[in-house]
């Protein structure tokens, strides 16, 4: 089985800051795709960013970056120059080469205040 | 370009009465298809999943249940509903084994 932790329940940045939303996971599996979704006020999903776990590159998406570390199951997003609109509730999730579905974290709440 | 559809967006059902949420899929063939239940908020979990018309998973055990009767077209239901089952449902669809999750834009169902 494959899990997901976020630790960091909320968390708030001032406009103009970064802030770096941490995640873990455990699978075990050698082969897996790792995201992170935000989900806005609106409630819509978004897809922020994807890494192939076979890709030693982090993954980056304008001012969204990762961290990725295999060896310690560590991925966490950092989110550069934080802007009003990054307010929500931010999802990490593992999809497995073999798998179907993407289990997903708890969720982390972003405030980024002015 | 691949489009998702999912509705009603609010309802408001008492309890012991039946549930059927829709969600379409445009623009692609053969998705796979996706129900996800948010309660309070946080964390997502995964009801439902299916990889062809007819071919239904189910995740956890509950008073729900899903069908796939056509290939762009996921329903969830239930025949009676119970107050444990308020919550965000969120239907997604992905193309391939390692794309991701497109997502609906969710029903808040509150059962009274």
């Amino acid at each position: 089985a494959q899990t997901v932790t976020q630790s960091q329940p909320e968390m708030s940045v001032q406009e103009a800051e970064t802030v770096t939303l941490s995640c873990t996971y455990d699978t075990s599996e050698n082969n897996y795709y790792l995201f992170w979704y935000k989900q806005p006020p609106s409630r819509q999903m978004i897809l922020v960013i994807r890494q192939e776990a076979y890709k030693q590159q982090n993954a980056t998406e304008n001012r969204f970056s990762v961290n990725f570390q295999k060896a310690a199951k560590s991925f966490s997003l950092k989110i550069s120059d934080s802007q009003l609109g990054d307010t929500a509730m931010y999802f990490c999730a593992i999809l497995s080469n073999s798998g179907y579905a993407l289990n997903f974290g708890k969720g982390t709440s972003l405030l980024v205040t002015p | 370009s691949q489009t998702i559809h999912q509705w009603p967006a609010t309802l408001v059902q008492p309890v012991g009465s039946p549930l059927s949420l829709e969600c379409t899929v445009e623009g692609t063939s053969n998705p796979n298809l996706y129900w996800y239940r948010q309660a309070a908020g946080r964390g997502l979990q995964l009801l439902f999943y299916s990889v062809g018309i007819g071919q239904i998973s189910s995740e956890v055990p509950q008073n729900l249940s899903a069908s796939r009767p056509q290939d762009r077209q996921f329903i969830l239901s239930s025949k009676k509903l119970l107050l444990s089952d308020s919550g965000f449902y969120l239907c997604a669809f992905k193309m391939g084994s390692n794309s991701p999750l497109h997502f609906g834009n969710g029903t808040r169902l509150t059962v009274t």
